[in-house]
């Protein structure tokens, strides 16, 4: 059955701790995999989308990479407004996305 | 600024009460989708729409209305047919074309009186 897993489902790290969040997914045929911050009480704000195995891109203290069976989100030197819910989408066909659970990331000072 | 405008934030639903969420964009995108939200769970789909006057059903449609009368609105009923409506309620567009991001509204959270 095709699905998205997101480990850990949450992560808690002091100030300038780095560490990477993953998302697995077992869907045939990716069309693109999707990154979104989601804040409490808020809609999820779109990150970065990747394409194909190999291919990364990075925003501020966030790299995104990806394989052929999962991505990692790295945060580098997080700081506390770097919390929130970090969510993985995975496009499996035209206009439709498997979601993961979420990983919740606790930056504290 | 573009974007999605949801409302109400919070809504009570009374027992066997039909409620209905508003959703409307100005960022002049084809596509619109209603996703629910619960803790623990990714998101799921509920209906979308890719054009005016059409609408398809997601993967949790069963106790969901919707219409598509406008290109800006997209509203979303939940029906007394939906026995467990808590969770948090997004609407999202999108461009109409293949692998394209999804912009969110800032959601309603549906409660049960």
């Amino acid at each position: 059955e095709d699905q998205v897993t997101q480990s850990p489902e949450a992560l808690r790290l002091q100030e300038g701790e780095s560490s990477s969040l993953n998302c697995s997914y077992t869907v045939s045929g990716l069309r693109g995999l999707f990154w979104y911050r989601q804040d409490p009480g808020k809609g999820p704000e779109f990150l970065f989308t990747l394409y194909s195995a190999g291919e990364e891109k990075e925003k501020e203290r966030l790299k995104a990479t990806l394989t052929k069976k999962e991505s990692f989100l790295h945060i580098t030197a997080p700081k506390p407004e770097d919390s929130a819910t970090y969510l993985c989408a995975v496009l499996y066909n035209f206009n439709k996305f498997y979601f993961g659970s979420g990983t919740k990331l606790n930056v504290k000072p | 600024d573009g974007g999605i405008t949801q409302s109400p934030k919070y809504l009570f639903r009374k027992e066997g009460q039909n409620v209905t969420l508003s959703c409307e964009q100005n960022l002049n995108h084809d596509a619109m989708y209603w996703y629910r939200q619960d803790p623990g769970q990714g998101l799921r789909l509920i209906y979308y729409s890719q054009i005016v006057n059409d609408f398809q059903k997601g993967d949790i449609a069963e106790g969901y209305s919707v219409s598509r009368e406008k290109k800006e609105s997209f509203p979303l009923t939940v029906t007394s047919a939906q026995k467990n409506p808590t969770a948090f309620y997004l609407c999202a567009s999108s461009i109409y074309r293949e692998s394209e991001k999804l912009f969110f509204g800032s959601g309603t959270q549906l409660s049960v009186l």
